[in-house]
């Protein structure tokens, strides 16, 4: 069964780059990696998508290593509205497996 | 921002009832999804659809479920009789491409 791990929780200090790893073993060849946002009660939240190399917006930047089975989530300059859960996702035809997500918590 | 609408936002019911919760995707999407997630628990998948018909569903979504795009907007997921262990948030997700966009969730509390 496909496994998809995260660490369960880190903490951060307000103004600190955050880096969240996820291990995808067995990511398919045609699955994206997709990384959301998730507050209590709310929905996830879309924050960035990549399949290889390095993809960046505005909010972050997705590293991806050349093997694909893992991927991470770099956060520049956290602040305390940051603190979530924040979920890897791979995705491709007909397969969709959520990570066990990572809780951060900002400090000031 | 177009987004996706759920409701109801909090669905309370009896075991052994039947529910529909309810989806507007993003209007352009064409690809659907139901996702749940168990209190203090990881988003699990339960089922897409694509072209009026299911295209891939998990273990989890067994003969007790059903989705249905009733018109052009709406796409629902019913819970025929539900138990105890029904209790999760529900997420509604669509895409046009590769980017799945969530609903802020169902709420559904089965006592």
């Amino acid at each position: 069964l496909a496994k998809t791990t995260q660490p369960i929780s880190m903490d951060s200090y307000e103004g600190q780059e955050v880096n969240i790893t996820c291990s995808h073993n067995n990511i398919a060849t045609n699955d994206y990696i997709t990384w959301y946002q998730q507050f209590p009660s709310q929905g996830p939240r879309f924050i960035i998508q990549g399949y290889k190399t390095k993809v960046t917006n505005e909010v972050a930047s997705l590293f991806i290593p050349a093997d694909r089975k893992s991927s991470t989530l770099s956060l520049p300059r956290v602040s305390l509205s940051d603190t979530a859960v924040y979920y890897c996702l791979t995705s491709g035809t007909y397969k969709y497996i959520f990570g066990t997500g990572t809780r951060l918590k900002v400090l000031a | 921002e177009p987004e996706v609408t759920q409701t109801p936002s909090h669905q309370v019911t009896q075991m052994g009832q039947e529910v529909i919760l309810r989806c507007v995707p993003i209007s352009n999407h064409l690809y659907f999804y139901w996702y749940r997630q168990i209190l203090g628990q990881k988003v699990e998948f339960l089922v897409s659809f694509y072209n009026n018909e299911i295209s891939e569903k998990s273990e989890i979504f067994d003969d007790q479920f059903s989705v249905e795009r009733p018109d052009g907007s709406n796409f629902t997921l019913k819970i025929r009789s539900t138990k105890l262990e029904d209790s999760a948030m529900y997420f509604c997700a669509s895409t046009s491409t590769d980017t799945q966009f969530f609903g802020p969730g169902t709420r559904l509390t089965v006592l």
